[in-house]
């Protein structure tokens, strides 16, 4: 099975910091990468779909970027909203998986 | 208003069964595939089954292949997942999620979660 890797695994920052998190893949998967951003009690939401559209709604302060084997996700100015998990997933083959998670936190 | 609301969790000992089901609304549900992903307690996200808009592609992660059946019925627009020789490592908030398009595609959006806890 095709693994992902996210680093970090927490990230420590302040509201206004640029911040990127990288997700990398064992064997290309092209552009079939997703982000999602989930809160605690929360069900996951959908960021970033085919590794640099972002879905409707979501703020430009979000982009994603990469393909192959490394991506992206980057939040260019942190608001407070934003402090969550994310996790980035593959969705070229089954069995679909998931990276393992960064947290970012408030410094 | 795309909503997605499962139902049928709760505590089940190790060897037992239990049915979830998602019900759907908002959209034509039976136009879109459909996935379970769970989470269990302080961990990631692990996507479990999906079920092709008409039923006939059906795929499962190795950790439940044997044990986990996925369905759907269009005509009621639910969605099941029947979890059979439950072990304790299947605990865990079960998600029903949309895919967002039709073919190879992300999830959106996601049901609330339902937990599932096996235990004696």
């Amino acid at each position: 099975d095709i693994q992902m890797t996210q680093s970090p695994s927490t990230l420590s920052a302040s509201v206004g910091d640029r911040v990127t998190i990288t997700c990398r893949a064992s064997q290309s998967i092209s552009s079939w990468l997703a982000w999602y951003q989930q809160k605690p009690g929360k069900a996951p939401n959908l960021l970033i779909y085919k590794a640099s559209s972002l879905e409707s709604g979501v703020p430009s302060r979000f982009s994603g970027s990469g393909s192959g084997t490394e991506f992206t996700l980057s939040i260019s100015s942190l608001q407070p909203d934003d402090f969550a998990t994310y996790y980035c997933q593959r969705y070229n083959s089954f069995p679909y998986t998931f990276g393992q998670g960064t947290k970012l936190e408030i410094k | 208003e795309v909503q997605l609301l499962e139902s049928g969790g709760g505590l089940v000992q190790p060897g037992g069964s239990l049915r979830l089901s998602c019900a759907a609304s908002g959209f034509t549900f039976s136009s879109y595939a459909m996935n379970w992903v769970r989470q269990a307690p302080g961990k990631g996200l692990e996507w479990v089954s999906l079920i092709s808009d008409t039923g006939g592609s059906i795929y499962f992660a190795d950790s439940v292949k044997g044990r986990f059946t996925i369905s759907r019925d269009n005509s009621k627009n639910t969605l099941y997942l029947q979890m059979n020789s439950l072990r304790a490592e299947d605990t865990a908030v079960y998600y029903c999620a949309k895919v967002s398009f039709g073919g190879v595609s992300s999830f959106d959006p996601w049901g609330q979660g339902i937990l599932v806890t096996v235990s004696s």
